[in-house]
């Protein structure tokens, strides 16, 4: 069956940056692409990007542009991303999720990104 | 970009009730907008995809309607599994916008 394995909470600096990971299972990692969705405590869900697991490409939304990285190792079938330079309001649980005609039916169990001086 | 809006934020019903939430765009959107149910501590589920097309397992008493830029979210009888947070998402143009969420909370 389809799984989406993220790594586990981290706990950085204001200023730091953190890459998290997204491990495809059960399907053809190159078919569908991986997008990132954020959510800080008690709020709504904040699309990120997304990355074409085939082919590397990527779209990342206007307001992260320049922070947030997302790539891909094929030969792990794993998606990360990396978001740099990070202060108190990027404290979020971070989510992949495959995408499949625009909407998203599988997802990652999330990661705790904490930022605390 | 595209914003979207919920109404009610916050809804008390009692089991049993027939329950509507509407989400608007911004501007038209096409029909891929999704409906996802949020726990707490939990990733979202996908319920209805492509504006009313039900997710596989999930309950029939949940179905999707509308065009853009308003869409609904019925819930035909309330059941105790039902509480929880619910947003609508959009998909236009690569990008996807998430509404603000409407919580179902014991009346």
């Amino acid at each position: 069956q389809v799984q989406l394995l993220q790594s586990g909470a981290e706990v950085k600096k204001p200023g730091a940056s953190v890459k998290v990971s997204c491990k495809a299972s059960g399907y053809t990692f190159n078919s569908y692409p991986i997008h990132w969705v954020r959510q800080a405590p008690g709020q709504s869900l904040e699309w990120v990007g997304w990355i074409n697991a085939g082919t590397g490409g990527t779209l990342v939304s206007q307001n992260f542009k320049g922070r947030f990285t997302i790539t891909s190792d094929t030969s792990a079938s794993t998606v990360y991303m990396e978001l740099s330079s990070l202060r108190s309001e990027d404290t979020a649980v971070y989510f992949c999720a495959r995408e499949t005609g625009g909407t998203y039916f599988y997802w990652g169990q999330g990661t705790l990104v904490t930022v605390s001086s | 970009d595209i914003q979207m809006t919920q109404s009610p934020s916050t809804l008390s019903a009692f089991v049993g009730d027939r329950v509507t939430i509407t989400c608007r765009a911004s501007q038209h959107v096409n029909r891929w907008l999704a409906w996802f149910q949020q726990k707490p501590g939990q990733a979202p589920q996908l319920l209805i995809y492509q504006t009313s097309n039900l997710e596989s397992g999930v309950p029939s008493r949940f179905s999707g309607s509308g065009s853009g830029p308003e869409f609904t979210l019925t819930i035909s009888s309330l059941q105790p599994d039902d509480f929880a947070t619910y947003y609508c998402q959009q998909y236009h143009n690569f990008t996807s916008t998430f509404g603000p969420g409407t919580k179902v909370d014991v009346k």
